[in-house]
């Protein structure tokens, strides 16, 4: 079974563009969650989609946001970029399991550097 | 968000030695998971543990869900060079998943 794959896996961008990452999940996973990896401040969650709609929302300010497909596929948008925003993007899929017994997988993430 | 507490935050040992790392928490999860993440990469899922008391050994690596679902511990025994890299925990509780910061693992050959 294939893993989660991201594209693309590296993009430079300038301040004030926007950004799309892609993420496909593992084959029968509806849970989609995104995470900024920085480090000085680890792994951020940023939010996380279920069949299509946002189930949980880290914090983070309204120019990061996502959408989550029939096929559970799934993007990030960041609008307005900022020096700030470089970081490694990751993306993990879970079987989205009741009772807690729910692990998630990681891509190999999108190295996103803002100049 | 980064809400649990994971020690040490760095490691160097000598290859063929025993590494011990662990996570604690002041609330309670349902799963542990413990990843390791090499530069650029993504986190690899290592182990996961589902149930207080749970012990689990994945080859050389060995992890506990402590029984107060508050805390969890990681062991690499025997260690090689290719264990370099950065080990995460994470705990999880229905929908609410947390990480800690990191522990990096540095191995001398």
């Amino acid at each position: 079974k294939a893993g989660v794959t991201q594209t693309p896996r590296y993009l430079i961008k300038t301040r004030g563009q926007q950004v799309t990452l892609s993420c496909s999940p593992i084959s029968g996973h509806r849970s989609v969650s995104w995470y900024q990896q920085t480090p000085g401040q680890g792994l951020q969650f940023l939010f996380e989609y279920f069949s299509e709609t946002q189930r949980n929302k880290g914090n983070f300010p309204g120019r990061f946001s996502g959408r989550q497909f029939s096929n559970s596929r799934s993007e990030m948008n960041v609008s307005t970029l900022e020096l700030g925003d470089s970081a490694l993007y990751l993306c993990a899929s879970s079987l989205a399991r009741r009772g807690g017994r729910d692990t998630q997988y990681f891509g190999p993430g999108t190295r996103l550097t803002v100049l | 968000g980064q809400q649990l507490n994971q020690s040490p935050q760095s490691m160097f040992i000598q290859e063929g030695e025993d590494v011990s790392m662990n996570c604690t928490s002041s609330s309670i999860f349902n799963t542990w998971l413990w990843y390791k993440q090499d530069p650029g990469e993504g986190p690899v899922l290592l182990i996961a543990l589902y149930k207080a008391g749970e012990l689990t050994s994945n080859g050389r690596l060995t992890a506990q869900f402590g029984i107060t679902r508050k805390d969890s511990f990681l062991n690499i025994s025997a260690s090689i060079p290719s264990d370099v890299g950065i080990y995460f925990c994470a705990g999880q509780y229905n929908n609410d998943m947390r990480f800690g910061a990191g522990t990096r693992l540095t191995v001398k050959p």
